[in-house]
């Protein structure tokens, strides 16, 4: 069965510091993983998405992701917060070559401090 | 850019009613999905379709719960016998044959009262 652990339900960075918003994943196959934004009272927004090309995935608004088989992880970084990028931000994963389900993390608010 | 619609966005019932969320996944797609968000809590998945039948559903998806696609453009998500607890936001999804990316709707916000 597949799994994913986000470590910090909250994380609060200050304007213009590193975001690191980590995510650990459990799967008996060959992974997809991805990120997704959640704006207030908004959908789920696809930030990036892993599907075994380059380890090391870039995504929109400057947020890139490295997928680590050995340490089972797919932590989410951006050199540089903005205001803009409070939301709340889901791990998740899915079997690959299949039709199937996605399954999230518990979810990552973050918090950028002025 | 195609994206995936959902009406209402919000919808409030009396416990016990039926109510019928509605979506339109991206026209080219094959795969749907339903995923539900308790407020405060993670997503989780209900149903996935293809080719006109369930291809997979979680526990949630108990015997109230229904999914068709009435035509070329909807899929539907139909509750029966609303409980309290099946408040939420309800997201549909769709994903292409050869994608393996799920392109979700905005939701529609159920409320149980």
């Amino acid at each position: 069965a597949q799994s994913v652990t986000q470590l910090g339900s909250h994380v609060s960075v200050s304007e213009g510091a590193l975001v690191l918003l980590r995510c650990n994943y459990s799967s008996s196959v060959p992974p997809y993983l991805f990120w997704y934004v959640q704006y207030p009272n908004q959908g789920l927004q696809l930030l990036l998405k892993y599907t075994s090309a380059a380890t090391l995935v870039k995504g929109i608004n400057g947020f890139e992701a490295e997928f680590k088989k050995s340490e089972t992880s797919f932590h989410l970084t951006k050199p540089s917060a903005h205001m803009s990028d409070a939301a709340e931000y889901f791990c998740a994963v899915s079997e690959r070559n299949r039709d199937d389900k996605i399954i999230f993390g518990k979810g990552t608010r973050l918090h950028i401090l002025p | 850019e195609p994206e995936v619609t959902q009406t209402p966005s919000h919808q409030v019932t009396q416990m016990g009613q039926e109510v019928i969320l509605r979506c339109v996944p991206i026209s080219n797609h094959l795969y749907f999905y339903w995923y539900r968000q308790i407020l405060g809590q993670k997503v989780e998945f209900l149903v996935s379709f293809y080719n006109n039948e369930i291809s997979e559903k979680s526990e949630i998806f108990d015997d109230r719960f229904s999914v068709e696609r009435p035509d070329g453009s909807n899929f539907t998500l139909k509750i029966r016998s609303t409980k309290l607890e099946d408040s939420a936001m309800y997201f549909c999804a769709s994903r292409g044959l050869a994608g393996e990316t799920q392109y979700f709707g905005p939701g529609t916000r159920l409320l149980v009262l």
